[in-house]
């Protein structure tokens, strides 16, 4: 199982639309998550943490469930400007014992007109 | 102001050569790291490094080394370039020693002819 797995995509979703990605992870032991944001050519940036409880950032509504080692994010009303490759990431102890990020592969969004 | 930048954006070379990428943050972390995308996207972390420790993946070749002259620079040296090593590299620093939040450079597109 790799430690970090997502939907496989591309998500083609019309302006408007609701989608939402999933991720799960193989390490118990992870601390923390995150969605980062990546867009073509670019550097991946910070989406938003991931906390226990849930939490919500305007359109964007991420989703932890440690019991199923499970991730979600959903993007509602979704706009052109959110087409991207979205990146679950997890924080946790590598087999060195240093903490360390592993990221997902990534799941492409394209949000049609 | 770029808060981790680094050069070159593109780098193309023959293989057999040694190369060097420059990497510099102004957000006064304390941890810096290396990170490699490959064709497939998939984004994996080479080295992290702060003060005190250098945290080398065990996949890295040893043809890799980061070398650190002061707290805000991390550079990559990479010697004897091969085809395999085509891939984009990315800097990024966080605050916390643990990586919860990293800030990444724009990247280095390596081609390796």
């Amino acid at each position: 199982r790799k430690e970090v797995e997502q939907d496989p995509g591309p998500f083609n979703v019309p302006e408007g639309a609701t989608v939402a990605f999933n991720c799960t992870y193989s390490n118990s032991a992870s601390q923390s998550f995150f969605w980062y944001r990546q867009d073509c050519r670019k550097e991946p940036k910070l989406l938003m943490s991931v906390y226990s409880s849930g939490n919500e950032d305007g359109r964007f509504t991420a989703q932890l469930n440690r019991a199923s080692q499970y991730i979600s994010l959903l993007i509602r009303d979704s706009k052109l400007s959110d087409s991207a490759t979205y990146l679950c990431v997890v924080n946790g102890r590598s087999g060195a014992g240093s903490y360390q990020l592993t990221f997902g592969k990534g799941t492409k969004l394209s949000v049609i007109p | 102001d770029t808060a981790v930048s680094q050069t070159p954006k593109y780098l193309v070379t023959q293989m057999g050569n040694d190369k060097s990428i420059k990497c510099e943050q102004n957000l006064g972390h304390d941890t810096m790291y290396w990170y490699k995308q490959d064709s497939k996207k998939f984004l994996k972390i080479m080295f992290s490094y702060n003060n005190k420790e250098l945290i080398i993946n065990e996949t890295v070749p040893n043809r890799f080394s980061p070398k650190s002259p002061d707290k805000a620079h991390l550079n990559l040296h990479i010697n004897s370039l091969e085809l395999g090593d085509s891939a984009v590299y990315f800097c990024a620093s966080s605050q916390e020693t643990q990586g919860q939040k990293l800030f990444f450079g724009s990247g280095t597109q390596l081609s390796v002819l």
